[in-house]
C-alpha cells in the first residue's frame, strides 16, 4: 500500500531565510508526486508535481521540489520564505486510480 | 471561473444527528472526490465519482456514510447517524478527464463537529 510520512509538524523559519520540508513516499510502482499547501479558510492549492522527467520542478509561488528515487523523498524547497507562505504543506502521492494519498502535513510558521 | 465550492463551511451537530454536505465541482469537471481529515490525522480518501458512477469507494469508513452525484453535477456526503469520530474537515475536489496529469482542484472544506 502506498504511504506518505512528513516527519516535521511544525517548522519555524526567520523571513527571507530558505525552507525545506521534508517529504518520504511509499509506492511500487513510478510515483505521481505532489506538494499541496492550505492556507487559512482556504482549500489545498497545488504548489507543484511531479510525473516524470527532469526530478527538479519548479512550482508556483517560487517553491520547487526535488525526487530522489534512491532516497523515496520529494522534499520541497524555497530559497527565501516570505511572511506569506506560512501555512500548512502537505505532500502526496496519487496511484493509477486517481486517489491521493496525503502525508500528514507540515505547518509552517514564518517570524518577521 | 468558480473554483470547486462546498456548503457548509461549518457544520456543528450532535451526536446521532444527520448532516449532508454538499459539493459543486468546477463546471465541466467529470470526476468528484470527497477526502476528509479528521483531528490530528492526515487527509484520507473517501470516494471517487466518475460522472454519476462511484468510481472507487474504498475509503468510505461505514456504512453510515452516504455520497450522491445525481446527473454528474454536485454531490452530497450524508452521514446519518453521525458519531463523535465524524468530527473533522470533509475536502472535496474535481479534475477534467482527459487531461495529461488530472490535476485536482480542491474546495475550502466544510467543518464537521459532532459533540
Amino acid at each position: 500500500a502506498q504511504s506518505v510520512t512528513q516527519p516535521d509538524i511544525h517548522i519555524t523559519v526567520s523571513e527571507g531565510a530558505s525552507l525545506e520540508l521534508r517529504c518520504n513516499y511509499s509506492y511500487g510502482a513510478t510515483p505521481y508526486l505532489f506538494w499541496y499547501v492550505q492556507s487559512p479558510g482556504q482549500g489545498l492549492q497545488l504548489l507543484l508535481k511531479y510525473f516524470s522527467g527532469d526530478t527538479l520542478v519548479q512550482g508556483i509561488k517560487g517553491f520547487e521540489a526535488e525526487f530522489k528515487r534512491s532516497q523515496s523523498s520529494f522534499n520541497l524547497r524555497k530559497p527565501s520564505v516570505h511572511w506569506s507562505d506560512a501555512a500548512e504543506y502537505f505532500c502526496a502521492v496519487r496511484n493509477a486510480g486517481n486517489m491521493l494519498t496525503f502525508g500528514g502535513g507540515t505547518r509552517l510558521m514564518v517570524k518577521p | 471561473e468558480a473554483g470547486v465550492t462546498q456548503f457548509p463551511s461549518h457544520s456543528v451537530i450532535e451526536k446521532g444527528q444527520t448532516v449532508t454536505l454538499r459539493c459543486d465541482p468546477i463546471s465541466g469537471h467529470d470526476n468528484l472526490y470527497w477526502y476528509r481529515r479528521v483531528m490530528g490525522k492526515e487527509i484520507k480518501f473517501l470516494l471517487h465519482f466518475v460522472k454519476e458512477s462511484k468510481q472507487d469507494e474504498s475509503g468510505m469508513p461505514n456504512n453510515r456514510f452516504l455520497a450522491e452525484r445525481t446527473g454528474g453535477t454536485y454531490s452530497t456526503l450524508k452521514v446519518q447517524p453521525a458519531e463523535l469520530e465524524d468530527s473533522g474537515v470533509y475536502f472535496c475536489a474535481s479534475s477534467q478527464a482527459g487531461t495529461p496529469y488530472n490535476e485536482q482542484f480542491f474546495g475550502p472544506g466544510t467543518r464537521l463537529t459532532v459533540l
